[in-house]
């Protein structure tokens, strides 16, 4: 199971792009990486999802580079509701699949 | 939209009840997930179902068990709640196909026993 690092927490600035990595070493062959967002007093929401490369949407973009341990996910010009706690999360689609997520950064956007 | 709900928004419970968490997803999926989160240590694996009556331990099981009787249900159970149980409570469901799919949670059900 491949165990994901981040960093605890950041701080950025309202309009700022921000870019948090995660570390996935031990990433297999079947696994993807995808982020949520926790607001608080809510249950995680999906941001994007990837497999290798680039992946955007319209909220955030994610790199992963050729070896896929590790990935970034990029916000462009955050806003103080973009204050929230990002988790990565590497896992497979297979059936058996134990979701493990990291400790998660926390994201303070200040004015 | 997936609709994944959790039975109690709140809980107070006493040291020693039998507790019940409720979750009923709307989307026919195969894996059901209960976590739970604490203060500093993001959201931690309990068990989860890729099937129903199927189960599997996660990180943490120890004085939970579960429940999948029917696909759209999962259910948490404390068998005898402690004070170290008060937390908040996590349900997520996911499809299974052969593009990733992504997790749905609940709400959250915050515990607190005394």
């Amino acid at each position: 199971l491949a165990k994901t690092t981040q960093p605890i927490s950041m701080d950025s600035y309202e309009g700022q792009e921000v870019n948090i990595t995660c570390s996935h070493n031990n990433i297999a062959t079947n696994d993807y990486i995808t982020w949520y967002q926790q607001f608080p007093s809510q249950g995680p929401r999906f941001i994007i999802q990837g497999y290798k490369t680039k992946v955007t949407n319209e909220v955030a973009s994610l790199f992963i580079p050729a070896d896929r341990k590790s990935s970034t996910l990029s916000l462009p010009r955050v806003s103080l509701s973009d204050t929230a706690v990002y988790y990565c999360l590497v896992g497979s689609s297979g059936g058996y699949n134990k979701l493990i997520f990291g400790a998660g950064t926390r994201l303070a956007v200040h004015p | 939209d997936v609709k994944v709900t959790q039975s109690s928004r709140y809980l107070v419970k006493r040291t020693g009840e039998k507790v019940f968490l409720e979750c009923v997803q709307d989307m026919d999926h195969e894996n059901m997930f209960w976590y739970r989160q604490d203060p500093g240590l993001g959201l931690r694996l309990i068990y989860f179902s890729y099937d129903v009556k199927m189960k599997e331990k996660g990180d943490i099981p120890e004085g939970y068990s579960v429940s999948r009787e029917k696909k759209e249900r999962f259910s948490l159970i404390l068998e005898s709640a402690s004070t170290n149980q008060t937390s908040m409570y996590l349900c997520a469901s996911r499809g299974t196909g052969r593009t990733n799919e992504k997790l749905f949670f609940g709400s959250g059900t915050q515990l607190s026993v005394l």
